[in-house]
């Protein structure tokens, strides 16, 4: 009930390609939904988040598409660039007082 | 500079050994995390704190303990019952008042164990 399951674990794209990161979960109660993006040797910062009243979100080259009925929601990276290759970790959790549960990563290589 | 400082950022331990990582922030968050990452198991979470002089556990918290005395401090002991302590040790906070659950993460501390 409180997994999040992430793939693939490891991805290689090349420059101006698109990025798919998948990202399944099972407790219905979650109703937030963010992605970080983590960097070598940094700590995950904050990329992107939606709520499942809305079925995507976009914001610059990264876009979130939610399907509620399947309990799936991915990451999508157009124009990808060599800039964006670093590990992403999808994320699902109640809002109200619920601990944020992580998937297992996907480590991005963008190839020039 | 606000924000979350960790400290060591790299720390080598010898087995048998307590090392004490410290996570400091001045971002006036009240709730602060400790997540261990090794590579293909994501983010998981060790213990957590809501407030001052309270903390829970979270999934993996054998062999680790924590204190929370002061809002700005969260230390993390990784004591020699913890099996295999070598991993990354990242800290983060929540601002409750902001309502969203945005975690705001340090830059880490990598702990090998020799």
């Amino acid at each position: 009930q409180q997994q999040v399951k992430q793939s693939p674990q490891s991805l290689i794209v090349q420059k101006g390609g698109i990025s798919i990161i998948n990202c399944a979960y099972e407790n219905t109660a979650f109703d937030y939904f963010p992605w970080y993006q983590q960097f070598p040797g940094k700590g995950p910062a904050l990329l992107i988040a939606i709520r499942p009243d809305v079925s995507e979100k976009k914001e610059g080259r990264f876009t979130i598409s939610f399907n509620k009925s399947a309990k799936q929601f991915s990451l999508h990276i157009m124009d990808s660039q060599p800039g964006d290759s670093a590990t992403y970790f999808c994320a699902a959790s109640k809002t109200q007082g619920g601990k944020l549960i992580f998937g297992q990563g996907t480590e991005l290589s963008v190839k020039p | 500079d606000g924000g979350i400082t960790q400290s060591p950022k790299y720390l080598f331990r010898k087995e048998g050994q307590n090392v004490t990582l410290s996570c400091e922030q001045n971002l006036n968050h009240d709730a602060m995390y400790w997540y261990r990452q090794d590579p293909g198991q994501g983010l998981r979470l060790i213990y957590y704190s809501q407030i001052v002089n309270d903390f829970q556990k979270g999934d993996i918290a054998e062999g680790y303990s924590v204190s929370r005395e002061k809002k700005e401090s969260f230390p993390l002991t990784v004591t020699s019952a913890q099996k295999n302590p070598t991993a990354f040790y990242l800290c983060a906070t929540w601002d409750r008042g902001a309502g969203a659950n945005v975690l705001t993460f340090g830059a880490g501390s990598r702990l090998t164990v020799l």
